[in-house]
């Protein structure tokens, strides 16, 4: 099985910084997805991560530690357009994803 | 590339008819596609697998006669809700992995938004 675990809800204000964390147990971990989901939308695909270490793609940043069992996704210099939900998604065995509750993140003027 | 459109993208039905959601992958081939269902914010459930050709795999707890899945072809597959009751009134989210990568990623089709009254 697998227990994956997100903060519910984040807020933060426009150009400052968040760091969603996502701590799981899992069996046959091959990787670990960051998803943002806007209300009523499919997810769209942010980041992966197999290898320890940190992933930058512009104001997006995905972390992971396979030892810990820990990854945080890091959004700069937040925009209004960023608020949406945030989902962790593990890899398990044979491509199964499974995915957290989410975070919802708002961005204030 | 990697296009999955969904159709319809909503839909309201009877309490006791049935539903079909048809997911295709539109530029690529997929011999492995995902159902999930999503109820007001919560995260995406896996409902079950479904494999080109052959049978779907289920996830505990859902009923395999009453979510039929068929998957007939590298580019489509259906999910029909047979006997829809209002607690099945839900998000309903397809993805399919491209058959030509060996990659874990999974592309997303845009949502059903099924309401059973």
């Amino acid at each position: 099985g697998q227990n994956i675990d997100q903060p519910t809800e984040m807020t933060a204000t426009e150009g400052a910084i968040v760091q969603i964390n996502c701590t799981y147990q899992t069996s046959g971990f091959n990787g670990l997805f960051w998803y943002q989901q806007h209300a009523g939308e499919a997810p769209t695909f942010l980041s992966y991560n197999v290898l320890d270490g940190l992933e930058e793609k512009g104001r997006f940043s995905s972390f992971l530690s396979r030892s810990k069992g820990y990854s945080y996704l890091l959004l700069k210099e937040l925009q209004m357009k960023d608020s949406a939900s945030y989902l962790c998604a593990v890899v398990e065995g044979d491509y199964k994803l499974s995915f957290g509750a989410g975070t919802t993140v708002t961005v204030r003027a | 590339g990697a296009v999955v459109s969904q159709h319809p993208s909503r839909v309201i039905c009877k309490s006791g008819t049935s539903v079909k959601i048809e997911c295709r992958s539109l530029d690529f081939q997929a011999t492995t596609m995902f159902w999930y269902r999503q109820f007001p914010k919560q995260s995406l459930m896996l409902m079950a697998t479904s494999n080109e050709g052959s049978k779907a795999t289920y996830e505990q707890g859902v009923e395999k006669d009453k979510f039929l899945i068929n998957h007939a072809s590298l580019t489509l597959s259906t999910l029909t809700v047979t006997s829809a009751h209002p607690e099945d009134s839900s998000f309903y989210i397809c993805s399919a992995r491209d058959h030509g990568h060996s990659s874990y990623e999974q592309y997303f089709g845009p949502g059903t938004r099924l309401t059973v009254t």
